[in-house]
């Protein structure tokens, strides 16, 4: 099957300026978490989606960043106005519903990185 | 904050077996015991998981205490593919949130 897609790879922009990250899951997959990694730091947990409704958000940052995922499929990301300490590189993972014999994991995108100038 | 505690590195040598230690002395009664590995420039993957019983798949095997407050990943041949950084993780899903929590993870070194 195909893994969870992530564009893009690799986004630089100044400060003050839009970013969109766009996560597509694996088929199938109800949830989708969004993590990041800033410089030098934990990959941390930004926020689980269950289908199109917000499971958990409790580790976006601010206001500055908002996801959805209209329909239940893929999902964005959008950090407007960036700020420097945005720079990281931004995870999106999927899993399956619970039950049906699965082991939970979670699958991960290679990730998109963002450098803010 | 992550609730587990492993090296910051370790280093094996291609071929032969490598533990990869992780202590959770706070773990919980329903706190599953999950591994993920972040090879070079891509994204987490999943290694293994497990509850209370010792669990064996295609990518490794992983011991847990009796007393659940530690566990060790097994490699049991080393490849160059297995540098990486290993990351023990407790993952509550009786209620409490899904989300893992990473700490620093072991950065695994092998050395051909």
């Amino acid at each position: 099957e195909a893994g969870v897609t992530q564009f893009p790879s690799h986004s630089v922009i100044e400060k003050g300026q839009t970013v969109t990250l766009r996560c597509d899951p694996i088929s199938g997959h109800d949830n989708l978490y969004w993590y990041r990694r800033v410089m030098g730091k934990e990959i941390k947990f930004l926020l689980h989606f269950v289908k199109e409704s917000k499971q958990d958000e409790s580790g976006m940052p601010n206001n500055r960043f908002l996801a959805e995922r209209t329909g239940g499929t893929y999902s964005t990301l959008k950090v407007q106005p960036a700020e420097l300490e945005d720079s990281g590189v931004y995870f999106c993972a999927s899993s399956r519903p619970p039950g049906q014999g699965n082991t939970g994991e979670l699958f991960f995108g290679e990730g998109s990185r963002l450098t803010v100038l | 904050d992550a609730k587990t505690t492993q090296p910051n590195s370790m280093e094996s040598n291609e071929e032969e077996p490598v533990h990869l230690p992780c202590n959770h002395s706070t773990i919980s009664g329903t706190d599953y015991i999950h591994w993920y590995r972040q090879l070079p420039s891509q994204g987490p993957e999943y290694v293994i998981h497990g509850l209370t019983s010792n669990v064996n798949n295609r990518m490794a095997s992983l011991a847990i205490a009796e007393d659940r407050k530690s566990s060790t990943l097994i490699l049991h041949r080393a490849t160059l593919r297995d540098a990486a950084v290993y990351y023990c993780i407790l993952r509550d899903t009786q209620g409490g949130s899904e989300k893992l929590v990473f700490g620093k993870g072991t950065k695994l070194t092998v050395n051909p």
